[in-house]
Protein backbone atom coordinates (compact mmCIF):
# COMPACT_ATOMS: atom_id res chain seq x y z
CA UNK A 1 0.00 0.00 0.00
CA UNK A 2 1.29 3.51 -0.23
CA UNK A 3 1.47 6.12 2.76
CA UNK A 4 1.98 9.48 3.41
CA UNK A 5 2.24 11.95 5.94
CA UNK A 6 2.35 15.85 6.30
CA UNK A 7 1.81 18.07 8.97
CA UNK A 8 -1.89 18.56 9.70
CA UNK A 9 -1.33 22.60 10.65
CA UNK A 10 1.19 25.46 9.84
CA UNK A 11 1.20 28.76 10.76
CA UNK A 12 3.64 31.76 9.69
CA UNK A 13 2.74 35.64 9.23
CA UNK A 14 2.84 37.65 6.09
CA UNK A 15 6.16 38.28 4.12
CA UNK A 16 7.86 34.96 5.81
CA UNK A 17 9.01 31.71 4.59
CA UNK A 18 7.55 28.33 5.16
CA UNK A 19 8.13 24.98 4.39
CA UNK A 20 5.76 22.19 4.41
CA UNK A 21 6.84 18.38 4.61
CA UNK A 22 5.91 15.14 2.60
CA UNK A 23 7.15 11.80 3.67
CA UNK A 24 5.88 8.79 1.87
CA UNK A 25 5.91 5.06 1.96
CA UNK A 26 4.65 3.36 -1.64
CA UNK A 27 6.00 1.25 -4.64
CA UNK A 28 6.15 2.22 -8.28
CA UNK A 29 7.04 5.49 -6.99
CA UNK A 30 7.26 7.81 -10.38
CA UNK A 31 7.37 11.28 -9.28
CA UNK A 32 5.91 13.69 -6.31
CA UNK A 33 3.32 16.25 -7.01
CA UNK A 34 1.74 19.62 -4.97
CA UNK A 35 -1.74 20.60 -4.85
CA UNK A 36 -3.13 23.56 -3.25
CA UNK A 37 -6.85 24.03 -2.67
CA UNK A 38 -8.86 26.85 -1.21
CA UNK A 39 -12.10 25.99 0.93
CA UNK A 40 -14.79 25.70 -1.01
CA UNK A 41 -12.12 25.02 -3.99
CA UNK A 42 -10.72 22.65 -6.05
CA UNK A 43 -7.09 21.27 -5.71
CA UNK A 44 -5.22 22.89 -8.45
CA UNK A 45 -1.56 21.70 -9.41
CA UNK A 46 1.32 23.47 -8.68
CA UNK A 47 4.53 21.42 -9.25
CA UNK A 48 5.68 17.91 -10.07
CA UNK A 49 9.27 16.16 -9.18
CA UNK A 50 10.47 13.39 -10.88
CA UNK A 51 14.00 13.75 -10.31
CA UNK A 52 16.19 14.73 -6.83
CA UNK A 53 16.87 18.76 -6.10
CA UNK A 54 14.86 21.57 -5.89
CA UNK A 55 12.58 23.07 -8.85
CA UNK A 56 11.16 26.72 -8.66
CA UNK A 57 8.28 28.18 -10.03
CA UNK A 58 8.07 31.48 -8.58
CA UNK A 59 7.40 32.09 -5.04
CA UNK A 60 6.96 28.22 -4.88
CA UNK A 61 9.46 25.65 -4.84
CA UNK A 62 9.25 21.89 -3.90
CA UNK A 63 12.33 19.69 -3.42
CA UNK A 64 12.57 15.78 -3.74
CA UNK A 65 14.63 13.43 -1.92
CA UNK A 66 13.62 9.61 -3.42
CA UNK A 67 16.65 8.07 -1.51
CA UNK A 68 14.98 9.55 1.70
CA UNK A 69 11.36 9.42 0.36
CA UNK A 70 11.21 13.12 1.34
CA UNK A 71 9.27 15.84 0.12
CA UNK A 72 8.98 19.37 0.78
CA UNK A 73 6.91 22.62 -0.50
CA UNK A 74 8.79 26.29 0.14
CA UNK A 75 6.60 29.43 -0.07
CA UNK A 76 8.45 32.16 0.21
CA UNK A 77 7.27 36.25 0.65
CA UNK A 78 4.01 34.64 1.96
CA UNK A 79 0.74 36.35 1.18
CA UNK A 80 -3.05 36.28 2.67
CA UNK A 81 -3.95 34.41 -0.21
CA UNK A 82 -1.63 32.01 0.34
CA UNK A 83 -3.84 30.54 3.19
CA UNK A 84 -5.10 27.08 1.92
CA UNK A 85 -4.59 23.47 2.28
CA UNK A 86 -1.53 22.27 0.41
CA UNK A 87 -1.34 18.20 -0.78
CA UNK A 88 1.94 16.49 -1.67
CA UNK A 89 0.69 13.28 -3.94
CA UNK A 90 3.02 10.28 -5.04
CA UNK A 91 2.18 9.65 -8.80
CA UNK A 92 1.58 5.69 -8.31
CA UNK A 93 3.83 3.68 -11.39
CA UNK A 94 2.60 6.99 -13.73
CA UNK A 95 -0.81 6.25 -13.67
CA UNK A 96 -2.24 8.07 -11.13
CA UNK A 97 -1.50 10.28 -8.09
CA UNK A 98 -2.12 9.21 -4.66
CA UNK A 99 -2.64 12.08 -1.81
CA UNK A 100 -1.13 12.85 1.59
CA UNK A 101 -3.86 14.15 4.07
CA UNK A 102 -3.02 17.81 3.80
CA UNK A 103 -1.60 20.61 5.32
CA UNK A 104 -3.54 23.91 6.51
CA UNK A 105 -1.63 26.47 5.92
CA UNK A 106 -2.59 29.76 7.82
CA UNK A 107 -1.12 33.45 7.26
CA UNK A 108 -1.41 35.86 9.66
CA UNK A 109 -1.20 40.03 9.17
CA UNK B 1 -13.63 27.99 -21.59
CA UNK B 2 -13.82 25.97 -18.60
CA UNK B 3 -11.23 23.21 -18.83
CA UNK B 4 -13.11 20.18 -16.98
CA UNK B 5 -16.41 21.29 -15.87
CA UNK B 6 -18.94 19.17 -13.34
CA UNK B 7 -22.43 19.00 -12.67
CA UNK B 8 -24.33 19.90 -11.00
CA UNK B 9 -21.97 22.29 -8.62
CA UNK B 10 -24.58 21.15 -5.33
CA UNK B 11 -26.75 18.03 -5.00
CA UNK B 12 -28.94 17.16 -1.93
CA UNK B 13 -30.85 14.29 -1.98
CA UNK B 14 -32.31 12.00 0.01
CA UNK B 15 -31.65 8.47 1.14
CA UNK B 16 -32.01 5.95 -1.32
CA UNK B 17 -32.71 7.67 -4.35
CA UNK B 18 -30.09 7.27 -7.39
CA UNK B 19 -28.39 10.58 -9.01
CA UNK B 20 -26.00 11.12 -11.51
CA UNK B 21 -22.94 13.75 -12.01
CA UNK B 22 -21.35 14.83 -15.01
CA UNK B 23 -18.05 15.88 -16.09
CA UNK B 24 -16.37 17.01 -19.18
CA UNK B 25 -13.07 17.90 -20.62
CA UNK B 26 -12.12 20.22 -23.38
CA UNK B 27 -8.08 19.85 -23.00
CA UNK B 28 -7.85 17.00 -25.00
CA UNK B 29 -6.46 15.10 -22.13
CA UNK B 30 -7.00 11.01 -22.41
CA UNK B 31 -7.20 9.95 -18.94
CA UNK B 32 -9.85 10.96 -16.15
CA UNK B 33 -10.59 10.22 -12.78
CA UNK B 34 -12.93 10.28 -10.16
CA UNK B 35 -11.81 11.21 -6.46
CA UNK B 36 -13.81 11.67 -3.58
CA UNK B 37 -13.12 14.00 -0.79
CA UNK B 38 -14.13 13.45 3.04
CA UNK B 39 -15.27 15.67 5.99
CA UNK B 40 -11.46 15.66 6.89
CA UNK B 41 -10.46 16.75 2.86
CA UNK B 42 -8.95 13.34 2.16
CA UNK B 43 -9.16 12.79 -1.12
CA UNK B 44 -9.07 9.41 -2.71
CA UNK B 45 -9.60 8.27 -5.82
CA UNK B 46 -12.63 5.96 -6.74
CA UNK B 47 -12.16 5.57 -10.75
CA UNK B 48 -9.98 5.84 -14.05
CA UNK B 49 -10.42 5.43 -17.76
CA UNK B 50 -8.03 6.02 -20.07
CA UNK B 51 -9.51 6.42 -23.20
CA UNK B 52 -12.77 5.13 -22.45
CA UNK B 53 -11.17 2.25 -21.22
CA UNK B 54 -11.69 1.89 -17.09
CA UNK B 55 -7.86 1.30 -16.14
CA UNK B 56 -8.51 2.15 -12.26
CA UNK B 57 -11.58 1.07 -10.02
CA UNK B 58 -10.71 1.09 -5.91
CA UNK B 59 -12.46 -0.51 -3.57
CA UNK B 60 -15.78 1.31 -4.04
CA UNK B 61 -18.87 0.20 -3.59
CA UNK B 62 -20.90 -1.35 -6.46
CA UNK B 63 -23.53 1.60 -6.39
CA UNK B 64 -21.13 3.72 -7.90
CA UNK B 65 -21.12 3.07 -11.62
CA UNK B 66 -18.87 4.90 -14.07
CA UNK B 67 -19.82 5.57 -17.31
CA UNK B 68 -16.97 7.25 -20.00
CA UNK B 69 -19.00 7.48 -23.74
CA UNK B 70 -16.13 9.23 -25.02
CA UNK B 71 -12.66 10.55 -23.69
CA UNK B 72 -13.89 13.69 -22.91
CA UNK B 73 -16.51 12.46 -20.94
CA UNK B 74 -16.69 10.58 -17.47
CA UNK B 75 -20.27 10.37 -15.68
CA UNK B 76 -20.11 8.99 -12.14
CA UNK B 77 -24.03 7.27 -11.15
CA UNK B 78 -24.63 6.83 -7.61
CA UNK B 79 -27.55 3.76 -6.72
CA UNK B 80 -29.08 3.68 -3.27
CA UNK B 81 -27.63 6.66 -2.19
CA UNK B 82 -26.59 6.76 1.50
CA UNK B 83 -25.36 9.17 4.31
CA UNK B 84 -22.06 7.98 3.65
CA UNK B 85 -21.71 9.01 0.19
CA UNK B 86 -22.11 12.51 1.39
CA UNK B 87 -18.52 14.29 0.29
CA UNK B 88 -17.01 16.66 -2.42
CA UNK B 89 -17.12 14.35 -5.56
CA UNK B 90 -14.32 15.71 -8.00
CA UNK B 91 -13.12 14.93 -11.38
CA UNK B 92 -10.11 15.33 -13.34
CA UNK B 93 -8.42 14.67 -16.43
CA UNK B 94 -4.65 14.34 -17.82
CA UNK B 95 -2.33 13.65 -20.16
CA UNK B 96 0.46 10.83 -20.07
CA UNK B 97 3.75 12.01 -21.62
CA UNK B 98 5.27 8.88 -22.64
CA UNK B 99 3.07 6.99 -19.96
CA UNK B 100 3.88 9.08 -17.37
CA UNK B 101 1.31 11.12 -15.75
CA UNK B 102 2.82 14.39 -14.42
CA UNK B 103 -0.63 15.95 -13.07
CA UNK B 104 -3.90 16.54 -12.74
CA UNK B 105 -6.51 19.33 -13.80
CA UNK B 106 -9.90 19.16 -11.38
CA UNK B 107 -12.75 19.68 -11.69
CA UNK B 108 -14.92 22.61 -9.70
CA UNK B 109 -16.46 19.49 -7.49
CA UNK B 110 -19.73 18.54 -6.60
CA UNK B 111 -21.42 18.64 -3.03
CA UNK B 112 -23.49 15.95 -2.77
CA UNK B 113 -25.48 15.64 1.00
CA UNK B 114 -27.17 12.95 1.32
CA UNK B 115 -30.59 13.62 3.81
Amino acid sequence: GQSLEQPSEVTAVEGAIVQINCTYQTSGFYGLSWYQQHDGGAPTFLSYNALDGLEETGRFSSFLSRSDSYGYLLLQELQMKDSASYFCAVSHYGQNFVFGPGTRLSVLP
Amino acid sequence: DTAVSQTPKYLVTQMGNDKSIKCEQNLGHDTMYWYKQDSKKFLKIMFSYNNKELIINETVPNRFSPKSPDKAHLNLHINSLELGDSAVYFCASSHRQGGTNYGYTFGSGTRLTVV
